[in-house]
């Protein structure tokens, strides 16, 4: 069964280093999308991605973050300066035209910032 | 924020028993309603899903109910299993047009099947 990975499982940075978080989607999906979990928290929205451009971002998504489908396959997230507060885990998700709305997600990775 | 509320962080039920987890909302424009299950180390798992004109969608053990004018939703699992125990997201969409789908979520609901 097809399924969404993401690497590497867990990322660990010093503030202000920059990350790149990588997924690989479903091969037939067309949407894409950033989603995070700070421990104990809701699984919030990210960003949303069609078509090679961004359809929606959230207020979390500032100009630190950046996303990207370099290839027909990868699909990144970068934060450029990371804080403390990015400590979460992020999880990477696609969808297909099929459907009204469910998304598959991958493992996730689990971001650490010192 | 919490356009998506669940309400009991935990629920603990005997297997064969059935489960009730809820989920209340305050947005009356979502248009779609979906519950993902989470164990430890992996990213949510699609489950069952229920469109806002609809008030019942059934799957095997797993029905999800839909009361919209109360703004409430709940997950049936019936008879429940261990292997159900995790943690249960109640997540909706608004169709804002164009090609987004975000899923907004709740803080979720640890459920335990004791056996």
């Amino acid at each position: 069964e097809p399924e969404v990975t993401q690497t590497p499982s867990h990322q660990v940075t010093q503030m202000g280093q920059e990350v790149i978080l990588r997924c690989v989607p479903i091969s037939n999906h067309l949407y894409f999308y950033w989603y995070r979990q700070i421990l104990g928290q809701k699984v919030e929205f990210l960003v949303s991605f069609y078509n090679n451009e961004i359809s929606e971002k959230s207020e979390i998504f500032d100009d630190q973050f950046s996303v990207e489908r370099p290839d027909g396959s990868n699909f990144t997230l970068k934060i450029r300066s990371t804080k403390l507060e990015d400590s979460a885990m992020y999880f990477c998700a696609s969808k297909g035209l099929a459907g009204a709305g469910e998304q598959f997600f991958g493992p996730g990775t689990r971001l650490t910032v010192l | 924020d919490q356009q998506v509320k669940q309400n009991s962080p935990s629920l603990s039920v005997q297997e064969g028993r059935i489960s009730i987890l809820n989920c209340d909302y305050t947005n009356s424009m979502f248009d779609y309603f979906l519950w993902y299950k989470k164990y430890p180390a992996e990213g949510p798992t699609f489950l069952i899903s229920i469109s806002s004109i609809k008030d019942k969608n059934e799957d095997g053990r797993f029905t999800v109910f839909l009361n919209k004018s109360a703004k409430h939703l709940s997950l049936h699992i019936v008879p429940s299993q261990p292997g159900d125990s995790a943690v249960y997201f109640c997540a909706a969409i608004r169709y804002s047009g164009g090609s987004n789908y975000k899923l907004t979520f709740g803080k979720g609901t640890l459920l335990t099947v004791n056996p």
